[in-house]
């Protein structure tokens, strides 16, 4: 079965400061993997995904994420942080119709 | 679009009630998810829908848990009798035809159980 890790519970970073989020996947094959966002009070939401060709995918909201097969990683990063960032970001992996969560990434913005 | 619709957006319930949880998917999906959130065990999957019809509800808990979509606009989760330990945040995703991978959340139902 695949998992999704991402090794870091929260992250906190100044606001106009660069962002990386880590994810690390186990799958045989190439994978579809998918960035999620979830602000506080509310539902998940597609950030970017990734199913093949170019391994830089670029995203909603000025983020975007490499795919790194060599490093089985797919991770999320945006050049300058907003206020508005701070939320819990999820990275998954498409299995057969589901997809496999990670157990997400808090990020914090500080002023 | 209205996106997914989700209601009650809290629920306060007493141990040993029935609680009913309502979703309308987003106009033209095919494909209907549950899923239950915790602290302690992230994000669940309890049941995924396609056509109306539940293909796998391998992740609904026990005999408690219940899920219906009798139509393409409207699914049901129910929990009788509610426990304390199902308290949570429930959200019902859909997706349209063509990927279940591309969901669309609704902003859940914070249920509490005391």
């Amino acid at each position: 079965a695949q998992s999704v890790t991402q090794p870091d519970i929260h992250i906190t970073v100044s606001e106009g400061a660069s962002l990386e989020l880590r994810c690390n996947y186990s799958y045989g094959a190439t994978p579809y993997l998918f960035w999620y966002v979830q602000s506080p009070g509310q539902g998940l939401q597609l950030l970017l995904k990734y199913f093949s060709g170019d391994t830089l995918v670029q995203g909603i909201k000025g983020f975007e994420a490499e795919f790194k097969r060599s490093q089985s990683s797919f991770n999320l990063r945006k050049p300058s942080v907003h206020w508005s960032d701070a939320a819990e970001y999820f990275c998954a992996v498409g299995e057969d119709y589901q997809l496999i969560w990670g157990a997400g990434t808090k990020l914090i913005i500080k002023p | 679009d209205a996106g997914v619709i989700q209601s009650p957006r809290h629920e306060v319930t007493e141990m040993g009630q029935e609680v009913t949880l309502r979703c309308k998917p987003i106009s033209g999906h095919n494909s209907l998810f549950w899923y239950r959130q915790t602290m302690m065990r992230g994000l669940e999957l309890l049941i995924y829908f396609n056509n109306n019809v539940p293909i796998d509800d391998s992740g609904m808990p026990e005999d408690r848990f219940s899920a219906k979509m009798p139509n393409a606009s409207f699914s049901t989760l129910k929990i009788q009798p509610s426990e304390p330990r199902d308290s949570a945040v429930y959200f019902c995703a859909s997706s349209h035809p063509g990927t279940t991978y591309e969901q669309y959340f609704g902003p859940g139902t914070r249920l509490t159980v005391t």
